[in-house]
């Protein structure tokens, strides 16, 4: 059965200062791997996809890595904003035979002070 | 595109009381999801769609918990009768078929369901 864990569960760091977030998942059998960001109240925003054949994907100041045979990913935050915090959450896609599932992570909780 | 839609965003209702929450997914987007967040459990696959179809019901809890999808832009997920463990926030997440397993997931604002 997939699991995934994002460590740390939470974490506040001064405003630009490069951080980086960790998601480990057990079954490195997925499709792909979803980073979200969710603001309190409210719903979850895609960041980024990552297919299962590739490693990296950037956009702007977020870049996020796969090792899939480690079962590993990283969000990478550069030069962080105080509009950054939100929690973030991984997921990984389960391949066919476990149903094509999306599983989340229980989330890293980002405060960046100004 | 107006994306993900959900209704009602809050709900609040009485033990035993049916609660029906309701789900507009982005058009062509073939894969319909409900999900359930708590503190506690996190987020929790309740079931999909494709094409209309359940494919996996695996994570509804229980029997009070029944989800339809009579055509691709509709979708309903049904407690009866409520309990006050099923206050949780109710997400709907859709994405393309074309991308079968391989597409992104696009989330609704969730409605919040509080049972008293």
């Amino acid at each position: 059965k997939q699991e995934v864990t994002q460590i740390p569960a939470a974490l506040s760091v001064p405003e630009g200062e490069n951080l980086v977030l960790n998601c480990s998942f057990t079954d490195s059998a997925i499709y792909n791997l979803q980073w979200f960001r969710q603001d309190p109240g409210k719903g979850l925003t895609s960041l980024l996809l990552i297919q299962s054949s590739q490693r990296e994907q950037t956009s702007g100041r977020l870049n996020a890595s796969l090792d899939k045979s480690s079962g590993r990913s990283t969000l990478y935050i550069a030069a962080s904003q105080p509009g950054d915090s939100a929690t973030y959450l991984c997921a990984v896609r389960t391949n066919y035979n476990q149903g094509g599932k999306l599983i989340f992570g229980q989330g890293t909780e980002l405060s960046v002070k100004p | 595109d107006a994306g993900v839609i959900q209704s009602p965003r809050h709900e609040v209702t009485e033990m035993g009381q049916e609660v029906t929450l309701r789900c507009k997914p982005i058009s062509g987007h073939d894969y319909l999801f409900w999900y359930r967040q708590t503190m506690m459990r996190g987020l929790e696959l309740l079931i999909y769609f494709n094409n209309n179809v359940p494919i996996d019901d695996s994570g509804m809890p229980e029997d009070r918990f029944s989800a339809k999808m009579p055509n691709a832009s509709f979708s309903t997920l049904k407690i009866q009768p409520s309990e006050p463990r099923d206050s949780a926030v109710y997400f709907c997440a859709s994405t393309a078929a074309r991308d079968g397993f391989t597409g992104e997931l696009f989330f609704g604002e969730g409605s919040r369901l509080t049972v008293l």
